[in-house]
């Protein structure tokens, strides 16, 4: 019944490693997004997807790389892991790109 | 100067409290304000809209000023379990439709 739902919620990994989390929504919305709150917990957008089309990306190093299979999947790809990506990893989507969001649980990554 | 701003905090008050926090935003295309709610561990839920006449839902009364760009949040009577980060959330109106979190003031209601 959950929401937004995004898998897993902690991953610990090695640095130089390529990890992937996904995120299903069963809202119906047309838009998700990831954001990263890191350990200061400010939290910031790094991409954002409306229909399966990417609409936003904040200056996200390359290394990360979302894919939409569909509407209601929004998975983030990260390869060669920096210990600067340890933080938490929230996905989000909305009805429509200006109305509220709804979050997943989060995904706490820590790279050693 | 940030997208949009809050209050740094931490507020600490004593239970039955009435505590307000504000918020501005810089770009005066801004569509659609929201306070949100983030438990500590937790993810940030959506707590109310602000809607540009002023809005209340029970103990929180939230309004927008646009003409001043600022958005603020009040909470009467302060419960325990009201101790939270409260983000403000900004919309702006582009076609990227992105939202802009406010980086939240800390709220710690005590006995």
């Amino acid at each position: 019944d959950t929401a937004v739902s995004q898998t897993p919620k902690y991953l610990v990994t090695q640095m130089g490693n390529d990890k992937s989390i996904k995120c299903e929504q069963n809202l119906g919305h047309d838009t998700m997004y990831w954001y990263k709150q890191d350990s200061k917990k400010f939290l910031k957008i790094m991409f954002s997807y409306n229909n399966k089309e990417l609409i936003i990306n904040e200056t996200v190093p390359n290394r990360f790389s979302p894919k939409s299979p569909d509407k209601a999947h929004l998975n983030l790809h990260i390869n060669s892991l920096e210990l600067g990506d340890s933080a938490v990893y929230f996905c989000a989507s909305s009805h429509e790109r200006r109305t509220e969001a709804f979050f997943g649980q989060g995904t706490r990554l820590t790279v050693v | 100067r940030k997208e949009v701003e809050q209050d740094p905090g931490p507020f600490n008050v004593p239970e039955g409290a009435t505590v307000a926090f504000n918020c501005t935003y810089s770009n005066s295309a801004s569509q659609s304000f929201f306070w949100y709610r983030q438990d500590c561990r937790k993810e940030p839920k959506l707590l109310m809209s602000v809607y540009s006449s002023g809005n209340e839902d029970g103990r929180f009364t939230a309004q927008l000023n646009r003409a001043s760009q600022y958005i603020s949040l009040l909470i009467r009577d302060s419960k325990l379990s009201d101790s939270a980060t409260y983000l403000c959330v900004v919309n702006i109106n582009t076609n990227a439709g992105k939202s802009t979190f406010g980086d939240g003031t800390t709220l710690t209601v005590k006995p």
